[in-house]
């Protein structure tokens, strides 16, 4: 069963807007993840929080992690057109499986 | 650099053939995962292996087996491919608690 649950799962703005993305996830964890995948490519792994963290920056993204609510979000400020991607969340459980969410189609318009 | 190479970018196979897909990963990495990802369903994960000649089921393992003879490659086997295994195959490579992805698969059986 999947861990996490992005929201929205498309989403689309226009260059130098913020976008924001949602993950919910239903069991404990140790560490919870952002990943990005271009069209018809591997994942690419964006940024790490860790279960005892809140927040954490890096260069134009931001995330947020809520443990007592299960949720994590993702900011990209001053979007542009290159951001156009999916984009999952993946947590870990025991013995380091990491599952990921059905994730966000980002569309960044020019 | 970190590496994970898949052995093929597209493949068409039949109904009923036995498919391997070769996954190589070039960083001694211990933790290799096999997802196939779906549209609407996102990364699913099939099998992983922590060490050689040790496996573990995923979350959807049925149709699919494994094998780990060499620490830095870990094959998914389809034994009698069927319709619905038709898919986008991932394979990844873990250190710590980051993925690392090969390009993908795409995987048509006909």
């Amino acid at each position: 069963s999947q861990q996490g649950e992005e929201d929205p799962q498309a989403l689309s703005i226009q260059e130098g807007e913020n976008a924001t993305m949602n993950c919910s996830y239903k069991t404990s964890i140790n560490n919870l993840q952002w990943y990005r995948q271009n069209s018809g490519r591997g994942l690419v792994h964006l940024i790490l929080i860790r279960s005892n963290e809140r927040e954490k920056h890096s260069g134009r993204l931001r995330v947020t992690l809520d443990t007592s609510k299960k949720s994590s979000s993702l900011l990209i400020t001053a979007s542009r057109a290159a951001d156009t991607a999916s984009y999952f969340c993946a947590t870990d459980r025991s013995y380091q499986k990491v599952t990921f969410g059905i994730g966000t189609k980002l569309q960044v318009i020019p | 650099d970190v590496k994970v190479t898949q052995s093929s970018r597209y493949l068409v196979k039949r109904t009923g053939e036995k498919v391997f897909l070769e996954c190589v990963q070039d960083m001694d990495h211990e933790n290799m995962f096999w997802y196939r990802q779906d549209p609407g369903l996102g990364l699913r994960l099939i099998y992983f292996s922590y060490d050689v000649k040790m496996k573990e089921k995923g979350d959807i393992p049925e149709g699919y087996s494994v094998s780990r003879e060499k620490k830095e490659r870990f094959s998914l086997i389809l034994e009698s491919a069927s319709t619905n295994q038709t898919s986008m195959y991932l394979c990844a490579s873990l250190v710590g608690t980051e993925a690392f992805f090969g390009q993908g698969t795409r995987l048509t059986v006909v």
